[in-house]
């Protein structure tokens, strides 16, 4: 079946610092890819996708690129901010089923 | 416009007791997702609804999970007899349809906690 791993939390960065946050798949299909972000108090929100290998997703200064070859969707961005608080989730969507799988969750705390 | 609604947002129940969980997902939407939020874990799959077809059930935990969708609208999962072990965040999402690149809107959720 479908599996998402991502890294595991907490992540304490400082304000400014570059962030990371691996995730990698294991899917029978061809699947779609997924960021999800929730702040505190709020709803989990689509961050950025991407739909097919190599191409990339960005919103908001985040990034992220299909790696077939590798199965992986690493978030990145390069100077975070303390409003990019939250909990970050990585999910796929295979075509050959409509719901999505989705990993453990990583809580990122910015500090100023 | 109006997002995904989900009441009641904080439900109290005692062990043994039924409990009735609504979503209301954005309209037009014909995929609605059911998942389960425990603490600190990710988001745990239970059920999806997809236009008329028949939902894919894989997800509910135990026969005592289920869920409708009437009218192609609102859905309501209903546990019977709960267990502490329901307590958690159960979360509705809708998407525009079941395909993959399509992304899923989600509620605010509702707070279950068995006593």
């Amino acid at each position: 079946g479908n599996s998402v791993t991502q890294m595991e939390g907490p992540v304490t960065l400082s304000e400014e610092a570059f962030l990371t946050i691996n995730c990698t798949y294991t899917a029978t299909g061809y699947p779609s890819l997924f960021w999800y972000v929730q702040y505190p108090g709020e709803g989990l929100q689509l961050l950025l996708k991407a739909t097919k290998a190599d191409d990339k997703g960005s919103n908001k200064g985040f990034e992220a690129t299909y790696r077939k070859e590798t199965t992986s969707f690493h978030l990145e961005k390069g100077s975070v901010q303390v409003s990019d608080s939250a909990v970050y989730f990585c999910a796929l969507s295979d075509s050959n089923a409509g719901k999505s799988t989705f990993g453990d969750g990583t809580t990122l705390t910015v500090k100023p | 416009g109006a997002g995904v609604s989900q009441s009641p947002s904080n439900k109290v129940t005692e062990k043994g007791k039924d409990v009735e969980l609504r979503c209301d997902p954005i309209s037009g939407h014909t995929a609605l997702y059911w998942y389960r939020q425990s603490l600190g874990q990710g988001l745990e799959f239970l059920i999806y609804f997809q236009g008329n077809s028949a939902p894919d059930k894989s997800g509910l935990p135990s026969d005592r999970f289920s869920a409708e969708r009437t009218g192609g609208s609102v859905s309501t999962l209903t546990i019977q007899r709960t267990q502490q072990e329901d307590s958690a965040v159960y979360l509705c999402a809708s998407s525009l349809a079941s395909e993959s690149y399509n992304e899923q809107f989600f509620g605010p959720g509702t707070r279950l906690t068995v006593l």
